[in-house]
């Protein structure tokens, strides 16, 4: 099993949905991260997590909530999704400034 | 301005052309650079931490080095396997005060037989 899961791998949906992505980890780390990735940029950090009670936004977090529910859960929402949230989503997780270690991402469209 | 910079954005290799893939960075206070290869409908995957000028890290037929303001990532008779997106990533404190992690734009690579 994958240590770091990220459901759903893909998803399409359209513009002023709300929409939830998911990600569970069996690392034991105390830090969990969101990114997307879009074509020739690089991975843009949206919000992070250094444990439960810690939330702190990134460099893109406009539009985007999160929620730890968990040590070993982190869920990113889209309010109200708009087409150029359309990227892939992924969901990292580390112990303190060690390596970073991804999940497989989420697809997500916006029609 | 926070920059980290790969080149090529895409580079096209015959099996065992050795070549090498360029992470420039601007960043007041390295704490550290990472390497991640990334294939087709994955994450990235962990390759190489490196944390000063010198530094240089082997694995198979890939050799990482570092000095002040750029790391390379080599490899040496690259096989059709090797054929994925380059990742790094720079751990510092980045202008503002900033402790940051900033990921560079990748580069791809293509081997051929």
């Amino acid at each position: 099993d994958a240590d770091v899961t990220q459901t759903p791998r893909n998803r399409i949906t359209k513009t002023g949905k709300r929409i939830m992505l998911e990600c569970s980890q069996t690392k034991g780390h105390d830090r969990m991260y969101w990114y997307r990735q879009d074509p020739g940029l690089g991975l843009r950090l949206i919000y992070y997590s250094f444990d439960v009670k810690d939330i702190n936004k990134g460099e893109i977090s406009d539009g985007y909530s999160v929620s730890r529910q968990a040590q070993a859960k982190f869920s990113l929402s889209l309010e109200s999704a708009i087409p150029n949230q359309t990227a892939l989503y992924f969901c990292a997780t580390s112990d303190r400034d060690q390596p970073q270690h991804f999940g497989d991402g989420t697809r997500l469209s916006i029609l | 301005e926070d920059q980290v910079t790969q080149s090529p954005e895409a580079l096209r290799l015959q099996e065992g052309e050795s070549s090498s893939l360029n992470c420039s960075y601007t960043v007041s206070g390295l704490r550290g650079l990472f390497w991640y290869r990334q294939d087709p409908g994955k994450g990235p995957e962990f390759l190489f931490t490196l944390y000063s000028a010198g530094e240089e890290k082997e694995k198979e037929r890939l050799k990482a080095t570092l000095t002040k303001k750029e790391s390379f990532l080599h490899i040496t008779a690259p096989k059709p396997e090797d054929s994925a997106t380059y990742l790094c990533a720079v751990h510092g404190w980045f202008s503002g005060g900033y402790n940051k992690l900033i990921f560079g734009a990748g580069t791809r690579l293509a081997v051929h037989p």
